[in-house]
């Protein structure tokens, strides 16, 4: 198992358009989380996936973003109509269980101009 | 929500110095973790952590739960322990969810 991957590294979008990230996790942990990373600050938490459920949304996930995780495999974080204050690094971490570490994936860096 | 503060904010060291990195957090917790971002961004699990002592080369952590903090020790530092080290944690009861509450990092430069 080569750890969590993260599809694409980096995405460049005009304000208002539309875009979809993928996240594949290590294949026997079935706890999935997104979280997003500003520049100078520890991530933040944005939702929770327990196999396919999806069992917790932070408030700062607005009605633009979307989150799913079919099969309890992969996991797809959408954001529509996308704003300039949607710049960041968006993480996806895996664990087995809800005491385990996590182990993070390398990030897509989403730049909205 | 529960409070994680992280000192110092940022630490300069000389290759082969020790230095003691702190994490205080405001609430009883059950998962606590500690981290490593290098500059290319990725975070590396350096210890899943929320009691005890444990030692992993030249790193060791000691999470004392029930005095609220964490203590992440780097010993012989290497330019390559160079990054942002973060501390993160979980409460313990239902109500707060499932969900790492990140403290606001150590920034730690070390020079050859």
């Amino acid at each position: 198992d080569t750890g969590v991957s993260q599809d694409p590294r980096h995405k460049i979008t005009k304000r208002g358009q539309n875009v979809t990230f993928r996240c594949d996790p290590i294949s026997e942990h079935n706890r999935l989380y997104w979280y997003r990373q500003t520049l100078g600050q520890g991530p933040e938490f944005l939702t929770y996936f327990q196999n396919e459920a999806q069992l917790e949304k932070s408030r700062l996930l607005s009605d633009r973003f979307s989150a799913e995780r079919p099969k309890g495999s992969f996991s797809t974080l959408e954001i529509q109509r996308t704003e300039q204050g949607d710049s960041a690094m968006y993480l996806c971490a895996s664990s087995f269980g809800r005491w385990g570490g996590y182990t993070f994936g390398s990030g897509t860096r989403l730049t909205v101009v | 929500g529960i409070q994680v503060e992280q000192s110092p904010p940022d630490l300069i060291l000389q290759e082969g110095a020790n230095s003691t990195l702190r994490c205080n957090f405001s609430d009883s917790v059950n998962n606590l973790q500690w981290f490593h971002q290098n500059p290319w961004g990725q975070l590396i699990n350096l210890f899943y952590i929320p009691s005890g002592t444990k030692q992993n080369g030249r790193l060791s952590a000691t999470t004392v739960a029930t005095e609220r903090y964490s203590l992440l020790y780097i010993s012989s530092s290497q330019t390559t322990d160079s990054g942002v080290y973060f501390c993160a944690v979980e409460r313990g009861i239902k109500a707060a969810g499932n969900k790492l509450t990140f403290g606001g990092g150590t920034r730690v430069l070390v020079k050859p």
